[in-house]
């Protein structure tokens, strides 16, 4: 089974600084992907970034990009120049490509600084 | 991606009762999924809904208690039955695209009395 830790229950960031959520996880597996999604406090849960375990290259979305060190089985994000809507909890998830679900680790609220 | 819509999005209920969740999708599906949060927590995978096949219920998870219906590959509902208040809860549905992204609907906050 996998699993997947996020050590930072919150954090926060002045705006326009830069910020790093913490991801771990554990696996057998060697094809699966991984997610970094947001969830406002409105609720509804969206894609924030996307990484191909196969793929070296760290992913990057416009102010988003992960690090993604597969060996050490960490895939943490960054947040440049945060912005007041980019408070959320975001939740770091493993996808198992063999059974076709997903774990989520447990979160992090991220709150930022006016 | 997708546009999932869930109905009800809230709803108070009273104990021992069911109710039902509807699950709507834009497009055409493999896979679905039921989840259940509570407020500020994670996510817990309650199933898997593949059209044509009865549901794969996750561990700590049977079919009387949250039976799915997943008659086409646009729709899908979860009925939690029997409710307590240990059921007060939030259930999202969500759909898996390319690349194995998953979608979210907005979620059903049901609270049980």
């Amino acid at each position: 089974a996998q699993t997947v830790t996020q050590s930072q229950p919150e954090m926060s960031v002045q705006e326009a600084e830069t910020v790093t959520l913490s991801c771990t996880y554990d696996t057998s597996e060697s094809d699966y992907y991984l997610f970094w999604y947001k969830q406002p406090p409105s609720r509804q849960m969206i894609l924030v970034i996307r990484q191909e375990a196969y793929k070296q290259q760290n992913a990057t979305e416009n102010r988003f990009s992960v690090n993604f060190q597969k060996a050490a089985k960490s895939f943490s994000l960054k947040i440049s120049d945060s912005q007041l809507g980019d408070a959320a909890m975001y939740f770091c998830a493993f996808h198992n490509t063999n059974a076709g679900k997903s774990t989520f680790g447990d979160g992090t609220t991220l709150t930022v600084k006016p | 991606s997708a546009v999932i819509s869930q109905k009800p999005s809230r709803d108070i209920c009273q104990r021992g009762t069911s109710l039902t969740i509807q699950c709507q999708v834009d497009s055409q599906v493999t896979m679905m999924f039921w989840y259940r949060q509570q407020p500020g927590q994670s996510l817990t995978l309650i199933a898997t809904a593949n059209q044509g096949s009865e549901a794969t219920y996750e561990s700590g998870f049977v079919i009387d208690k949250f039976p799915i219906s997943r008659p086409n590959l646009t729709f899908s509902t979860l009925t939690v039955s029997n409710m307590s208040p240990e059921d007060s809860s939030i259930y999202l549905c969500s759909v898996a695209a390319v690349g194995d992204t998953q979608y979210f609907g907005p979620g059903t906050r049901l609270t049980v009395l």
